[in-house]
C-alpha cells in the first residue's frame, strides 16, 4: 500500500525556517516524482513544488522562490522542502503527493500543519 | 486568487445529476489534460479523475469529466449524501507547475 508521512510541521516565528519531512513506502520510490501542494485554512489548493525522480529537475511556484527548497534522498525514501523567510501568508497544510505521468497526482500525505505566527 | 475558476459552491438533491465547472486559458486547460480532486472536511485530496475524463478503479461511474476549449467539467449523476465534500480540478501546465481551481463545495440538499 503506498503511503506518504510528513512530518516537520509546528509553529514558527515570521522569519523563521523549518524542515518538513516526507516519509515514502510501499513503493520504488526513486521511480516516482513528488510535489508539495498547500492548503491554507478554508483555502483551495496551490502547488508549491516539484522534483524528478532524480532530483535533478526542480520547478518552484513564484511566491515560495527563493525561499523554499525541495530535495529528496532516494536511499531512505524521503522528500524534504526547507522553508524558510516564512510569512504568516505561509501558514498551511502542506501535502506531499506523488506525481504520475497518467494520473497526475496519484496520492497525498495526510499533510504536516505549518502556523507562522509571532 | 487561483488560476483556475471555479464556482465556489454548487447543491443538488439526491438523484440528481450536478455539474461543476472549471475555466482556464490556452496555457492550462487548453493544451494540457484536467484532473479532479475529491476533499472531505479534514482529510487529504483523493483523485477523482484523471486525464480529462477517466476513472481511477474504485471512482463510481456515477462520476464523469469533460472538456471542450479552456472550460472542464465535472458531472455527478445520481447525486447521493456521500457525495457531499469539495471538489478542485488542477492542470499541470506548460510551465511545468500545477494549477488548481479555488474548489467548489458541494452540498447535498
Amino acid at each position: 500500500e503506498v503511503q506518504l508521512v510528513e512530518s516537520g510541521g509546528g509553529l514558527v516565528q515570521p522569519g523563521g525556517s523549518l524542515r518538513l519531512s516526507c516519509a515514502a513506502s510501499g513503493f520504488t520510490f526513486s521511480n516516482y516524482e513528488f510535489n508539495w501542494v498547500r492548503q491554507a485554512p478554508g483555502k483551495g489548493l496551490e502547488w508549491i513544488s516539484y522534483i524528478s525522480s532524480g532530483g535533478d529537475n526542480i520547478y518552484y511556484a513564484e511566491s515560495v522562490k527563493g525561499r523554499f527548497t525541495i530535495s529528496r534522498d532516494n536511499t531512505n525514501n524521503s522528500l524534504y522542502l526547507h522553508l524558510s523567510s516564512l510569512r504568516a501568508e505561509d501558514t498551511a497544510l502542506y501535502y506531499c503527493t506523488r506525481h504520475h505521468f497518467d494520473y497526475g497526482i496519484d496520492h497525498w500525505g495526510q499533510g504536516a500543519l505549518v502556523t507562522v505566527s509571532s | 486568487q487561483s488560476v483556475l475558476t471555479q464556482p465556489p459552491s454548487a447543491s443538488g438533491t439526491p438523484g440528481q445529476r450536478v455539474t461543476i465547472s472549471c475555466s482556464g486559458s490556452s496555457s492550462n486547460i487548453g493544451s494540457n489534460f484536467v484532473y479532479w480532486f475529491q476533499q472531505f472536511p479534514g482529510t487529504a485530496p483523493k483523485l477523482l479523475i484523471y486525464r480529462n475524463n477517466q476513472r481511477p478503479s474504485g471512482v463510481p461511474d456515477r462520476f464523469s469529466g469533460s472538456k471542450s476549449g479552456t472550460s472542464a467539467s465535472l458531472a455527478i449523476s445520481g447525486l447521493r449524501s456521500e457525495d457531499e465534500a469539495n471538489y478542485h480540478c488542477a492542470v499541470w501546465d506548460d510551465s511545468l507547475n500545477w494549477v488548481f481551481g479555488g474548489g467548489t463545495s458541494l452540498t447535498v440538499l
